[in-house]
């Protein structure tokens, strides 16, 4: 059964940086084809994509100027991790964030294709002093 | 970015009745494998989303087939055949074929 959760503080202060954990269980992010991106959702909103990784370490962000340049995505195939890291955090990035697994069966080179097969459970985080 | 839309916003049903929603994208997303990478996500209240639906009309395991997905390049439909309880929550298209994968508002179901 693939299973996913999120760990890491609830509460940040604004310019901190958030460091977000994603473990991964029944499946192995060094898989050829598997990937496994965070999305965040502001209450009340629709959700956002942030950033992806792929099995082979490429790295795709989102090119939003709400995000652009603040984010970093990194795995630990040793550990089965996947981390995100968001640098000077704000009240407007208080949100749920969610990490997902993208199958190998569904990859599909060059565009993001079918993503987000599976969510953890998500992790809410608020910005406030 | 490709913009995604939803219509209805809201849409109360009656249980056992069917429900139709509505998502429009900014650019066409069919693919050169001639695949349309259109998903549709179902959120409860207090939940993560879930997806139903990938590549237009594929329904992922453990999805009843009530519902379904249907659509051309940049016009698309989720159906619930007979709506039930368990239904109620919101739902959202997501486009794949471009870069940044982009999501509509959703749709809010509630019951009447």
């Amino acid at each position: 059964q693939i299973t996913l959760k999120e760990s890491g503080p609830t509460l940040v202060k604004p310019t901190q940086t958030l460091t977000l954990a994603c473990t991964l269980s029944g499946f192995s992010i060094g898989t050829s084809g598997v990937r496994v991106g965070w999305i965040r959702q502001p209450p009340g909103q629709a959700p956002e994509w942030l950033a992806l990784i792929f099995w082979e370490d490429d790295k795709r962000y989102s090119p939003s100027p709400s995000v652009n340049n603040r984010l970093t995505i990194t795995k630990d195939t040793s550990k089965n991790q996947v981390v995100l890291t968001m640098t000077n955090m704000a009240p407007a990035d208080t949100a749920t964030y969610y990490c997902a697994y993208c199958s190998d069966q569904n990859y599909v080179w060059g565009i993001p294709g079918n993503v987000f097969d599976v969510w953890g459970q998500g992790i809410m985080v608020t910005v406030s002093s | 970015d490709v913009v995604m839309t939803q219509s209805p916003l809201f849409l109360a049903v009656t249980l056992g009745q069917p429900a139709s929603i509505s998502c429009r994208s900014s650019q066409s997303l069919v693919y050169a494998d001639r695949n349309i990478y259109l998903s549709w996500f179902h959120q409860r209240p207090g939940q993560a989303p879930r997806r139903l639906i990938y590549k237009l009309s594929n329904r992922d395991s453990g999805v009843p087939d009530r519902f379904s997905g249907s659509g051309s390049g940049t016009d698309f439909t989720l159906k619930i055949s007979r709506v039930e309880a368990e239904d109620v929550g919101v739902y959202y298209c997501m486009q794949g074929r471009h870069w940044p994968p982009t999501f509509g508002p959703g749709t809010k179901v509630d019951i009447k």
